[in-house]
């Protein structure tokens, strides 16, 4: 079975510029996750969607982040306007149900200079 | 003080040493206890879930979780060096949907 997939695995853009990382959940599976890993503050909770609608996006940083769901296969995380404190690897996860463990995606490794 | 609480390491063992790996939490609701295993530049990967207090073991793995004094371990034995990774736990409850994950330990296995 084909897991998480995240696209595209490495961006490097320029401070300014949009940005837009996709995910493809599990077949099936209703919830998805986006996350923020960095050194300094390790795995954190960005937004959250149950059934394709947004459930919680308090773990959303600042209003140039943006997240959506149009269907139950595709999400994508959009940055606009870009800046070098948003460079970290940003996770996609899902699962089947929300108390289910979740399933990680490879992940985009984002740097902005 | 953090929900949960783990040391980051890094913890360095020799090859075919038992491998301890520790978490403390503080919301005693938590009821759904995992590890993940994440390798450099790949996605956290599931290792081990369970539901509430006792042991549970999977090949080399075993974890426990001890809900009275709010304290989770994994346990490696005969640790390789392929089992070099960060390892972090995480814990949820009933009809939550957020999942708090620790900050990682990262382990080296020397052969």
């Amino acid at each position: 079975d084909a897991g998480v997939i995240q696209s595209p695995r490495h961006e490097v853009t320029e401070m300014g510029q949009e940005v837009t990382l996709r995910c493809k959940p599990i077949s099936g599976h209703n919830s998805l996750f986006w996350y923020r890993q960095t050194m300094m503050r390790g795995l954190e909770l960005l937004i959250y969607f149950n059934n394709n609608v947004p459930i919680d996006d308090s773990g959303m940083p600042e209003d140039r982040f943006s997240a959506k769901m149009p269907n139950a296969s595709f999400s994508t995380l959009k940055i606009q306007p870009s800046e070098p404190r948003d460079s970290a690897v940003y996770f996609c996860a899902s699962t089947l149900d929300s108390n289910q463990p979740q399933h990680f995606g490879d992940g985009t490794r984002l740097s902005i200079l | 003080q953090k929900e949960v609480e783990q040391d980051p390491g890094p913890l360095s063992v020799p090859e075919g040493a038992i491998v301890s790996l520790n978490c403390t939490y503080s919301n005693s609701a938590f009821q759904y206890f995992m590890w993940y295993r994440q390798y450099s530049r790949k996605g956290p990967e599931l290792l081990m879930y369970t539901y509430s207090s006792g042991n549970k073991e999977d090949g080399r793995f075993t974890a426990q979780v001890d809900k009275s004094s709010k304290y989770i371990s994994l346990f490696i034995r005969d640790s390789q060096p392929s089992d070099s990774a960060t390892y972090l736990c995480a814990m949820t409850y009933t009809g939550g949907f957020k999942t708090i994950f620790g900050a990682g330990t990262r382990l080296f296995v020397k052969a």
